[in-house]
This record gives structure tokens, sequence and C-alpha cells, in this order.
């Protein structure tokens, strides 16, 4: 079975703090994704990954940036962690794109 | 752009009937459609994948089927369970740019025992 494992499922932060997301999959997927998930507005693309180093900006990349220096790790990074990015946080990975999208547990995310 | 609809955006029927999810998207320039079920406060599990060039997949009891040509897709779910309440959610996957997925708000379902 596909695992993908977020570090943390709940996280509190201040504004202004530098937060970091991590995100591993232990089946040498090429793909990696970040999505956030609100209320009404569904689930957005933030940025993605085709391979190591490799990053593309996805539908809302505003605020934040991204890591890949292995392949099986991709990191989420709020350079300013603001009120407005309170929301849950999803990571997803793929071989490839005829293969199933899979899912970490998400990690819930409050910026006070 | 791509834009997904889940209608209904919540369903319950009782334990036992037979039940249809409906899901369609605009633009039939797509590599795969996936349906996807989340439970409360958790990330989406993976239930069924259709290629573009399939018509339907089965797994238990659930049955996905795809009309690319209408925009269409239905998630048949045969003798529901307490345990099918969850959301459920379709996203395809586009052909042009990025092949990312584009997701429906989902579907909301209650089976009552």
């Amino acid at each position: 079975d596909v695992k993908v494992t977020q570090s943390s499922r709940y996280l509190v932060k201040r504004t202004g703090e530098k937060v970091f997301l991590e995100c591993v999959q232990d089946m040498d997927h090429e793909n990696m994704f970040w999505y956030r998930q609100d209320p009404g507005l569904g689930l957005r693309l933030i940025y993605f990954s085709y391979d190591v180093k490799m990053k593309e900006k996805g539908d809302i990349p505003e605020g934040y940036s991204v890591s890949r220096e292995k392949k099986e790790r991709f990191s989420l990074i709020l350079e300013s962690a603001s009120t407005n990015q309170t929301s849950m946080y999803l990571c997803a990975s793929r071989p490839g794109v005829e293969s199933p999208l899979h899912f970490g547990n998400g990690t819930r995310l409050t910026v006070t | 752009k791509q834009e997904v609809t889940q209608i209904p955006a919540a369903l319950s029927v009782p334990e036992g009937e037979n039940l249809v999810l409906n899901c369609s998207f605009t633009d039939s320039a797509i590599y795969n459609l996936q349906w996807f079920r989340q439970d409360p406060g958790k990330g989406l599990t993976s239930l069924l994948l259709i290629q573009s060039s399939q018509r339907e997949q089965t797994s238990g009891r659930l049955n996905a089927s795809l009309d690319k040509s209408s925009g269409r897709s239905t998630l048949y779910i045969a003798a529901s369970q307490p345990g099918d309440s969850a959301t459920y959610l379709c996203a395809v996957c586009i052909i042009q740019g990025a092949q990312k997925l584009v997701f429906g708000q989902g579907t909301r379902l209650t089976i009552n025992p």
C-alpha cells in the first residue's frame, strides 16, 4: 500500500512565523502535490513537483514556497504565516499522470 | 478552464439502498477521472480511477462510469452501509499544461441505519 505521511496532524503558529509542512512518500513516486482545502472553496492546488528539484506553481502559490531535495520528500513553506493561511493542507503523490493520486491524512494549520 | 460540478451537495438515504452520485465536467480533454472519499478531518482515499479510454471501473460494491463526450461520470454504490457515510469527491486530470487534478466540491453522503 502507498503511504503518504504528513509530519503533523495539527499545528498552531503565530502570524509572521516561518512554517514548514513536511510530506514523505514511500513508493518512489515522481509527482508530488500540495493542496489546501477550505469550506466552500474545495481543494486548491498550491504547488506541485514532477521530480527532484523541479517545481511548478499551482493555482494559489502566493505566500508559499516548496522544496524537493529528495524524491520521497516534498516540503511546503509558509514564508511569513498569515491568518488567511489557516486551513487544512493536504499532500499527495503519484507515479505518473495515468496513476491514481494518493493523499496523506492532512495537516490542520491554525495561524493566530 | 475546466470546471467540475457535483450535484447534489448532500444526500441522505436509508441503509441497504443502491445509490448514484453524479459528477460533471466542462472540458473533455482529460487523461482520467478519479473518485475519492473523505472522512471528516481526514485526507482523501482513492476509490476508483477511470482512464479516458475506459467506460467503467468496478471495485467491490462500487462502480464508476465515464462518458467523456458528455462530460459526465457516476459513482454507483450498491447495498449502502452506514460505513459508507463520507464526502465523495470526483476529480479530472486535465491534459493541458500541468496535468493537474481539478476537483469537484463533493457530495456529503449519509447512510441512515
